[in-house]
């Protein structure tokens, strides 16, 4: 079956620390990609997408994600995180050829100071 | 410009009433999607509308239903409430339902709570 999986449920990092925020997919070929961001009360803004090309992918915020293939990965990263990157992070497919987003179940994002 | 705009914010309802979201979409955008988010899940895809005409539907069950009007904004309704309807349900519009998403914009969303 589809699926997208998010295996962090929540994560703690320190202000000025990486961050690494993992999402798998099970799809029989590979799908457009996504990440977004959700705030407490807010929607979702995209962060950034990987359609073709590039595996390394560079988005808004200073965030960016590696498609790998071998592994049906889509990893998020950020070199140093600021208090304001405390939010919900999904990852979300579109198979191709079609419109439907199908997102993870998200991560939790906390940052200490 | 204007984003994509929901009404209300929150609502309370109690089991087997109906309840009528709203969305505006982007100006020039003719495509309108309702996703559902539970609390601690991502959003599940309910409907796609383009041009009044609904283009998909997501595993929701036919309490669910939607329109969308010639200006390009769009009704989610829903029928007989549950308990398990609380939610967030969040409005996106793109200019065309096309590959990709890639203009795809959410509104901030309707907070539900059923009693």
């Amino acid at each position: 079956a589809q699926s997208v999986t998010q295996p962090d449920i929540h994560i703690t990092v320190s202000e000025g620390a990486s961050l690494e925020l993992r999402c798998n997919y099970s799809y029989g070929a590979t799908p457009y990609l996504f990440w977004y961001v959700q705030s407490p009360g807010q929607g979702l803004q995209l962060l950034l997408k990987y359609f073709s090309g590039d595996t390394l992918v560079q988005g808004i915020k200073g965030f960016e994600a590696e498609f790998k293939r071998s592994q049906s990965s889509f990893n998020l990263r950020k070199p140093s995180v600021h208090w304001s990157d405390a939010a919900e992070y999904f990852c979300a497919v579109v198979e191709r050829g079609d419109y439907k987003l199908s997102f993870g179940a998200g991560t939790t994002v906390t940052v200490r100071a | 410009d204007a984003g994509v705009t929901q009404s209300p914010t929150h609502l309370i309802k109690t089991r087997g009433q109906h309840v009528t979201l709203r969305c505006s979409p982007i100006s020039g955008h003719k495509s309108v999607s309702w996703y559902q988010q539970v609390l601690g899940q991502g959003p599940q895809f309910i409907f796609q509308y383009y041009e009044k005409e609904e283009r998909g539907r997501g595993n929701f069950p036919d309490r669910f239903s939607a329109r969308q009007f010639p200006n390009y904004s769009s009704e989610l309704n829903v029928n007989a409430l549950l308990l398990g309807d609380s939610a967030l349900y969040l409005c996106a519009s793109s200019p065309t339902p096309g590959q990709g998403t890639e203009k795809l914009f959410f509104g901030s969303g309707t907070q539900l709570s059923v009693l």
